[in-house]
């Protein structure tokens, strides 16, 4: 099994709708992270929390909310949904020990707001 | 603030050719370096790291070097194969009070061809 996982996978959604995606992981990390990838911007950072209690806004949130349930989930909502926020979204964990710089992926969301 | 630049793609490649995307960075301080690869369909891989000058980060046939004095870390591999066809990022992650950030180039598409 994946040790981050994403649902859905693939979503559909017209302008206004509210939409979450969701993330889950069994690595144990207690930082978790949200971004959107961009065809030619590489990856954004959306929301980011080390833990239940600390969540912090990345350079992109606005649009944005996210909710941490547990240590292993994480999500992210889009309120009122927009073109613009047509992307590829992917969770990351990391841990906080000597690999903290390392952030481990899921398989990523597609979205396509209409 | 911190910055990634990396060669921009495509770059089509023969199989067996050898393949070097160039990296360069902006970073207060003495972040640490990394390739992260994205197979077509999944999420984004670590394929190496570097965590401080003159170490030489590798996997899969893949190398890099971090230079300090050049700012640079490019990504080789002597001997291309067509599985090696992805998205390749290069990031950086800084130290201290903002080591949670990953910050990435735009990604060079790679197409290994028989």
């Amino acid at each position: 099994d994946a040790d981050v996982t994403q649902t859905p996978r693939n979503r559909i959604t017209k302008t206004g709708k509210r939409i979450m995606l969701e993330c889950s992981q069994t690595k144990g990390h207690d930082r978790m992270y949200w971004y959107r990838q961009d065809p030619g911007l590489g990856l954004r950072l959306i929301y980011y929390s080390f833990d239940v209690k600390d969540i912090n806004k990345g350079e992109i949130s606005d649009g944005y909310s996210v909710s941490r349930q547990a240590q292993a989930k994480f999500s992210l909502s889009l309120e009122s949904a927009i073109p613009n926020q047509t992307a590829l979204y992917f969770c990351a964990t990391s841990d906080l020990g000597q690999n903290t710089d390392t952030q481990y992926f899921g398989p990523g969301t597609r979205l396509t707001v209409l | 603030g911190n910055s990634v630049t990396q060669m921009e793609g495509p770059v089509t490649l023969s199989e067996e050719a050898f393949l070097t995307i160039n990296c360069t960075y902006t970073a207060t301080g003495y972040p640490s370096l990394f390739w992260y690869v994205q197979y077509p369909g999944e999420g984004l891989q670590l394929l190496l790291k570097a965590t401080k000058a003159d170490d030489k980060g590798s996997n899969k046939g893949f190398e890099a070097t971090y230079r300090k004095e050049t700012t640079s870390f490019h990504l080789e591999k002597g001997s291309v194969q067509v599985s090696d066809s992805a998205v390749y990022f290069c990031a950086l992650n800084a130290r201290g009070g903002s080591n949670y950030k990953l910050t990435f180039g735009k990604g060079t598409l790679l197409t290994v061809n028989p």
